[in-house]
């Protein structure tokens, strides 16, 4: 089975700083990564994925994230946030081959400050 | 493309009235999935269907939830009788053959 952590609830930032949010998995298999990104009172939209190849993935808006195995984690990192970046982020993991079994973290807001 | 459509938007109903969510997914999907999400529990899933076949309904919680798809570009699920803790706000999404998920923009319900 799989999970997925996001240790952090909510992260304060002001406008134009950098920013990272923190995901780490557990699966006893290879596996697909996702973030997703959930504007108030909208559905969940994808920014970016990871399922093989190049570590390093640029997704929507100007994130990207790092896959990075020996330590089970896959952060999101954004250099300059913009008011508009605020909202919920989730974390998510499906085993390799089966991206129809997507297992969510519990979502972390950014919160970006002017 | 219009993306994934719910309907109802919102839903306020009293306990032991039946529910039903509705959805259209994307022209030319294959997969379709509903989740539940609350504060507690975050995002579940509770269903998904491949080429209008229920594939795995694990994560519906008990009978009073059932799921159908009668064809490509319909979808329904329904709560009967519904109970207070089932207030979540319910996401439809859709799938081509793939690894990407469209999410509709939810239906919040409320159940007095």
């Amino acid at each position: 089975a799989q999970s997925v952590t996001q240790l952090d609830s909510q992260v304060p930032v002001f406008e134009e700083a950098p920013v990272e949010l923190r995901c780490n998995y557990s699966s006893s298999v290879s596996v697909y990564l996702f973030w997703y990104v959930q504007y108030p009172n909208q559905g969940l939209q994808l920014l970016l994925k990871y399922l093989s190849g190049s570590t390093l993935v640029k997704g929507i808006n100007g994130f990207e994230a790092e896959f990075n195995k020996s330590q089970t984690s896959f952060h999101l990192r954004k250099p300059s946030v913009h008011i508009s970046d605020t909202a919920e982020y989730f974390c998510a993991v499906s085993p390799w081959g089966a991206t129809n079994k997507l297992i969510f973290g519990t979502g972390t807001l950014l919160a970006v400050q002017p | 493309d219009a993306g994934v459509i719910q309907s109802p938007r919102h839903e306020v109903t009293e306990m032991g009235q039946e529910v039903t969510l509705r959805c259209k997914p994307i022209s030319g999907h294959n997969s379709l999935f509903w989740y539940r999400q609350t504060m507690m529990r975050g995002l579940e899933l509770l269903i998904y269907f491949n080429n209008n076949v229920p594939i795995d309904d694990s994560g519906m919680p008990e009978d009073r939830f059932s799921a159908k798809m009668p064809n490509a570009s319909f979808s329904t699920l329904k709560i009967q009788p519904s109970e207070p803790r089932d207030s979540a706000v319910y996401f439809c999404a859709s799938s081509p053959t793939g690894d990407e998920q469209f999410f509709g923009p939810g239906t919040r319900l409320t159940v007095l």
